[in-house]
C-alpha cells in the first residue's frame, strides 16, 4: 500500500507568481484535504475534494485553488503569491464513509518559499 | 473555533508520564491527535468519535468527554521517541474539515 506523496519537496517562488503542487492520495482513499501550515502553528484547513468535488472550503482567498482528478489525486494551485504564503503545504488523504470522521493520512509536505 | 490544546509545552524524563488536553466551546463530533516532528508531516495516532468509538495505535491512550467536550492523550511511560509536538483536530460534523489547535511540544530526555 502506497502512502501519501506530494511534490515538489521543495519549492522557492516570487511574490506575484504562481505555483502548483501535486498530492498522490494513499490507495483506496477518495478524499483529499490540503492545509497550510506556518512555523510553529497548526495546519490550517484550505479545502477538500471528495470524488473531485471541492467538500468544503477554510478561510482562504479565491486565488487558492484545487483540482481533483478521477485518481483521487489532486493538485493545490495558487494564483498571485504573496509573502505571507510562505508555508508548509500539507495534502490528508481519507477513505470518507457516508456519515463518519475518518482517519486522514498526510503527506510530507511541500515547502514553500515566496521572496 | 479552534480548539485550545494545554499545556503548551511539557519537558519529561525518560518513563515519565504526561497528559495532553484539547478543549473546544462548541460541541464536537471527533477528535484526532496527531504527532508532528522537526520537519516532518504529522502521523496520526487516534481518532476518538462521539458515541465512544476509538481507533489508533494500541500503545495510545486517549479519552473524550462529550459532556465537557473535551479529550485527553495519555503518553505513559515515556520514550525519547514521543518527543515533538502534538496536536488535536476537531470537527463538529462528520467528515467536515479538521481545526487543528496550535500544538503542544513534548521534549523527552534521557
Amino acid at each position: 500500500e502506497t502512502g501519501v506523496t506530494q511534490s515538489p519537496t521543495h519549492l522557492i517562488k516570487t511574490r506575484g507568481q504562481q505555483v502548483t503542487l501535486r498530492c498522490s492520495s494513499q490507495s483506496g482513499h477518495n478524499t483529499v484535504s490540503w492545509y497550510q501550515q506556518a512555523l510553529g502553528q497548526g495546519p490550517q484547513f484550505i479545502f477538500q475534494y471528495y470524488r473531485e468535488e471541492e467538500n468544503g472550503r477554510g478561510n482562504f482567498p479565491p486565488r487558492f485553488s484545487g483540482l481533483q482528478f478521477p485518481n483521487y489525486s489532486s493538485e493545490l494551485n495558487v494564483n498571485a503569491l504573496e509573502l505571507d504564503d510562505s508555508a508548509l503545504y500539507l495534502c490528508a488523504s481519507s477513505g470518507r464513509r457516508q456519515g463518519a470522521s475518518n482517519e486522514q493520512f498526510f503527506g510530507p509536505g511541500t515547502r514553500l518559499t515566496v521572496l | 473555533q479552534q480548539p485550545v490544546q494545554s499545556p503548551q509545552a511539557v519537558i519529561l524524563r525518560e518513563g515519565e508520564d504526561a497528559v495532553i488536553n484539547c478543549s473546544s466551546s462548541k460541541a464536537l463530533y471527533s477528535v484526532h491527535w496527531y504527532r508532528q516532528k522537526h520537519g516532518e508531516a504529522p502521523v496520526f495516532l487516534m481518532i476518538l468519535l462521539k458515541g465512544g468509538e476509538q481507533k489508533g495505535h494500541e500503545k495510545i491512550s486517549a479519552s473524550f468527554n462529550e459532556k465537557k467536550q473535551q479529550s485527553s492523550l495519555y503518553l505513559t511511560a515515556s520514550q525519547l521517541s514521543y518527543s515533538g509536538t502534538y496536536f488535536c483536530g476537531t470537527d463538529y460534523q462528520a467528515g467536515t474539515a479538521l481545526i487543528f489547535g496550535k500544538g503542544t511540544t513534548l521534549s523527552v530526555s534521557s
